[in-house]
C-alpha cells in the first residue's frame, strides 16, 4: 500500500540553526500539506501546497519557515533559525484531491527537538 | 482560525461499554472527517462525512455529521482494549472560501481496559 514517508524520524538541533525535514508524497497525490503537533496540543496546519506553489499557510508559517518540491519527488519543511517552540512532531500528508472530499494520507512524523 | 472542541478529552471505560465523543464547533464545515493516531505515528482517516444528517457505520463505530454542519459525533459499541487511542475529528472550510486545509479538533484520547 502507498504511504507517505518522512525523514528523519528524530532530530535535535541547537536553537538558532537551520534543520530540513524530508517528505516523499504518495506519487500520484498532488496537494502537499505540512501539519505539526507540539506534545498533548493538536494537530496545526503549517501549509499546503498545489501546483509547485504555496496554496495557503497559517499564521504559525511565518517566514522563518519555506517549502519546496526540489525534484517532483521530494518536498521539504525548511525552518531557517530554530527556536525553542518548534519542538513538535512535524506530519507530512499528501491527498489526490482537496481537503473536502480527500482523504489525507499522513506520514509517521519528524520529531524536532531544539535545544 | 476555526476552532473545533472535542469532548470528553479523556475517557476510560471497561471493555464492552459503549461510548461518545464529542466535536463541536460554531463555524460550518464542507466536511467532518475523524482521524485515529497512535503514540508516534500519523493520523490516520476512519471516515468523511459530507451532508448534514449524514450517519456511517463502520463495523461497531457510527459517525454522525450534525444536520447544520457544525458538529458530528462518534459512537462506538462494545468497545474494545484495539479501540484505545486519540481520536481527532477535522473539519474542511466551506468551498467558497477556496481554503484547503484541515482544522483539527482538541482530541479524545481514549483507554478501553481490558
Amino acid at each position: 500500500e502507498p504511504e507517505v514517508t518522512q525523514t528523519p524520524s528524530h532530530q535535535v538541533t541547537q536553537m538558532g540553526q537551520e534543520v530540513i525535514l524530508r517528505c516523499v508524497p504518495i506519487s500520484n497525490h498532488l496537494y502537499f500539506y505540512w501539519y505539526r503537533q507540539i506534545l498533548g496540543q493538536k494537530v496545526e496546519f503549517l501549509v499546503s501546497f498545489y501546483n509547485n506553489e504555496i496554496s495557503e499557510k497559517s499564521e504559525i508559517f511565518d517566514d522563518q519557515f519555506s517549502v519546496e518540491r526540489p525534484d517532483g519527488s521530494n518536498f521539504t519543511l525548511k525552518i531557517r533559525s530554530t527556536k525553542l517552540e518548534d519542538s513538535a512532531m512535524y506530519f507530512c500528508a499528501s491527498s489526490k484531491a482537496r481537503v473536502h472530499t480527500g482523504e489525507l494520507f499522513f506520514g509517521e512524523g519528524s520529531r524536532l527537538t531544539v535545544l | 482560525t476555526q476552532l473545533l472542541e472535542q469532548s470528553p478529552q479523556f475517557l476510560s471505560i471497561q471493555e464492552g461499554e459503549n461510548l461518545t465523543v464529542y466535536c463541536n464547533s460554531s463555524s460550518v464545515f464542507s466536511s467532518l472527517q475523524w482521524y485515529r493516531q497512535e503514540p508516534g505515528e500519523g493520523p490516520v482517516l476512519l471516515v468523511t462525512v459530507v451532508t448534514g444528517g449524514e450517519v456511517k457505520k463502520l463495523k461497531r463505530l457510527t459517525f454522525q455529521f450534525g444536520d447544520a454542519r457544525k458538529d458530528s459525533s462518534l459512537h462506538i459499541t462494545a468497545a474494545q482494549p484495539g479501540d484505545t487511542g486519540l481520536y481527532l475529528c477535522a473539519g474542511a472550510p466551506i468551498l467558497q472560501t477556496g481554503a484547503n486545509n484541515l482544522f483539527f479538533g482538541t482530541g479524545t484520547r481514549l483507554t478501553v481496559i481490558p
